[in-house]
């Protein structure tokens, strides 16, 4: 099975724009999660996917948005760019977190790295 | 809150030693731990899960509710071992948002 694929690899944006990322997890996977990555916040959560329903939301202010279409691929959105955006940007699939079986491991992707200028 | 910490940021051990990655969590409730680990140039991946008990390339770890930890140890470190280790828990039934601790790296000397 091919593995989680996010697209753009790269993107260099600057101040007041707005970006679009996308995620396409593993085929079957119902599930799609996003975190940030920063070298001073480590791996911050900011949304979850399942069924094209937010089921989990992080602490990030609303300029941050997603959404998941029916074939569980997933975008998220980040308007009106700061600076302190600048991040890798990582997806996760799984196949159902919720499911009974405790055994629901997170794949993830190789990121986004958005540079804000 | 929900919150992991991982004291070290940098653990440098020779080969065949002896190594502890140090993990503690606060959550009231019952959470879910995990160890994930990035090599270089790779992408993060489960390295094992406190539920299934079991010794992944030789790592186990065990969740003591008591002190809040779950420390992640093999008895002969390799080489090969040299990477990111992050700690992770995951709360209220989803494995889909974790909250992750800053990481440790480890160096294994040879």
């Amino acid at each position: 099975k091919a593995g989680v694929t996010q697209t753009p690899r790269y993107l260099i944006k600057t101040r007041g724009q707005q970006v679009t990322l996308s995620c396409s997890p593993i085929s079957g996977h119902r599930s799609v999660s996003w975190y940030q990555q920063t070298p001073g916040q480590g791996l911050q959560f900011l949304f979850e996917y399942f069924s094209e329903t937010q089921r989990n939301k992080g602490n990030f202010p609303g300029r941050f948005s997603g959404r998941q279409f029916s074939n569980s691929r997933s975008e998220m959105n980040v308007s009106t760019l700061e600076l302190g955006d600048s991040a890798l940007y990582l997806c996760a699939s799984s196949l159902n977190p919720l499911a009974a079986s405790s055994y629901n491991e997170q794949f993830f992707g190789p990121g986004t790295r958005l540079t804000v200028l | 809150a929900q919150r992991v910490t991982q004291p070290e940021k940098l653990l440098s051990v020779f080969k065949g030693a002896p190594v502890e990655l140090k993990c503690n969590y606060s959550y009231s409730g019952s959470p879910e731990l995990f160890w994930y680990v990035q090599y270089s140039r790779q992408r993060l991946q489960l390295l094992l899960r406190h539920i299934s008990r079991e010794s992944i390339k030789g790592f186990t770890a065990d969740l003591n509710k008591g002190e809040t930890s779950f420390h992640l140890k093999k008895p002969f470190a390799q080489e090969e071992d040299s990477a990111m280790y992050y700690c992770a828990l995951s709360y209220g039934g989803s494995q889909g948002n974790l909250i992750f601790g800053k990481g440790t790296k480890l160096s294994v000397k040879p």
